[in-house]
């Protein structure tokens, strides 16, 4: 069965800082790849995905992510946080016979001002 | 709004009783999902609906879940004789196609307590 892995359930960050979070996937065949985010009271929403191609992903507000397919990972960055980025960071993946997602525990990211 | 919409946003029953879940999926959506999501932990997924058929209730935790969509839009999540470890947050999802790589977009989610 996949499995999902965040390595850092909390984060604490000063804003300008540099993040990284880091997610690592179990599956040895063709994947799908995403980060969702969850702002405070708000609901799941996609930040970018991957699925073919280019492994640097762009995503909006600034985070991108690159997958590594000999490592199974699949790291958020942003090169400078904002107070505003305050959230619920989720990883997940699927599989191209597939269309059920399948989440890490996620990693709450709370930037200081 | 276009977004997914989930009633009722919070539902408190008593250990034993049956709850009805909704989910209004976009408008024109093919793939519908539920998942589940425990207190600090990531969704799991439930089940999965193609239009009106459901193709994939692995994830259902036992016989006292059951799911429905019988029309192909609006899809109902009913947990028959509630239990305090189904106490979470009931994620409906919707996606345009099916196909691993589509978007699927989260509902606000349904917190379900159990007394």
């Amino acid at each position: 069965a996949q499995s999902v892995s965040q390595h850092n359930h909390h984060v604490i960050l000063s804003e300008a800082a540099s993040l990284e979070l880091g997610c690592n996937y179990s599956y040895g065949g063709t994947v799908n790849l995403f980060w969702y985010v969850q702002y405070p009271g708000q609901h799941l929403q996609l930040l970018l995905k991957y699925f073919s191609g280019d492994p640097l992903v762009k995503g909006i507000k600034g985070f991108e992510a690159e997958f590594i397919k000999s490592k199974f990972s699949f790291n958020l960055r942003k090169p400078s946080v904002q107070w505003s980025d305050t959230a619920e960071y989720f990883c997940a993946v699927n599989t191209e016979y597939g269309n059920k997602l399948v989440f890490g525990a996620g990693t709450i990211l709370r930037v200081k001002s | 709004g276009a977004g997914v919409s989930q009633s009722p946003r919070y539902k408190v029953a008593k250990r034993g009783q049956d709850v009805a879940l909704r989910c209004d999926p976009i408008s024109g959506h093919v793939s519908l999902f539920w998942y589940q999501q425990a207190l600090g932990q990531g969704p799991e997924f439930l089940t999965y609906f193609q239009n009106e058929a459901q193709l994939d209730k692995s994830g259902l935790p036992s016989d006292r879940f059951f799911a429905e969509r019988p029309e192909g839009s609006v899809s109902t999540l009913k947990i028959q004789r509630t239990q305090q470890e189904d106490s979470a947050v009931y994620l409906c999802a919707s996606s345009v196609r099916t196909g691993g790589y589509n978007e699927q977009f989260f509902g606000p989610g349904t917190r379900l307590t159990v007394l």
